[in-house]
């Protein structure tokens, strides 16, 4: 069974930056997908941030384009989302998950996802 | 970015009751609108692909459907276990997009 658990911290300052880490059993990241994060604002707006491919390139939403980097760690299968410079705009719920693509394009989803952290930019 | 509003916001049912939540996009997207369905524990789960594909798993009670801009999920008969949170997604160019939520509670 594929499964995917986000860790991290839970407050961040404003200004510093949000790191967070993805874990994935079940699956091996570099075997096939797109590696995505999502977050989901107070208030229930989800937003699609990024992901790192099976094959360690990376699409980043335009709206954090200079803010955001993914990165992974193949030999841990793990993949890591870095959000600098946040301001309490970011506080979110961040979820972590695979980016499905099949049929030529016409699929394409996320079919799983991690349980979500909840992170809060506060001083 | 393509803009996807969805509606209701929130719905009141029964259970038993036939529900229709609908998702518009700001542009045509050509089929490319998944459903997900969130459980108040957090959980996320894919529901419908490509506007009515149902993903393994999920009862046939949950169907979907549209076209150019407009699309809907439908749910037959309500279920004790189908009261969440509901979100349309498109695909049809990058970046993916949201709708901004149906929460759907009990009447």
């Amino acid at each position: 069974e594929i499964q995917l658990q986000e860790s991290g911290p839970g407050l961040v300052k404003p200004s510093q930056s949000l790191s967070l880490t993805c874990s994935v059993t079940g699956y091996t990241i570099t075997s096939g997908y797109d590696w995505s994060w999502i977050r989901k604002f107070p208030g229930n707006k989800m937003e699609w941030m990024g992901y790192i491919s099976y094959s360690g390139s990376t699409n980043y939403n335009p709206s954090l384009k200079s803010r955001i980097s993914i990165t992974r760690d193949t030999s841990k299968n793990q993949f890591f989302l870095q959000l600098n410079s946040v301001t309490t705009e970011d506080t979110a719920t961040y979820y972590c998950a695979r980016y499905l693509d099949y049929y030529d394009g016409y699929y394409r989803y996320f079919d799983y996802w991690g349980q979500g952290v909840m992170v809060t930019v506060s001083s | 970015d393509i803009q996807m509003t969805q509606t209701p916001s929130s719905m009141p049912a029964s259970l038993g009751e036939r529900v229709t939540i609908s998702c518009r996009a700001s542009q045509g997207i050509s089929n490319y609108l998944n459903w997900y369905q969130q459980k108040p524990d957090g959980t996320i789960k894919p529901l419908i692909y490509y506007t009515s594909n149902l993903q393994s798993g999920v009862p046939s009670r949950f169907s979907g459907s549209g076209s150019g801009t407009d699309y809907s999920l439908t749910i037959s008969s309500l279920e004790p276990e189908d009261f969440a949170m509901y979100y349309c997604q498109q695909y049809d160019s990058s970046p993916p997009t949201f709708g901004g939520g149906t929460k759907l509670e009990l009447k």
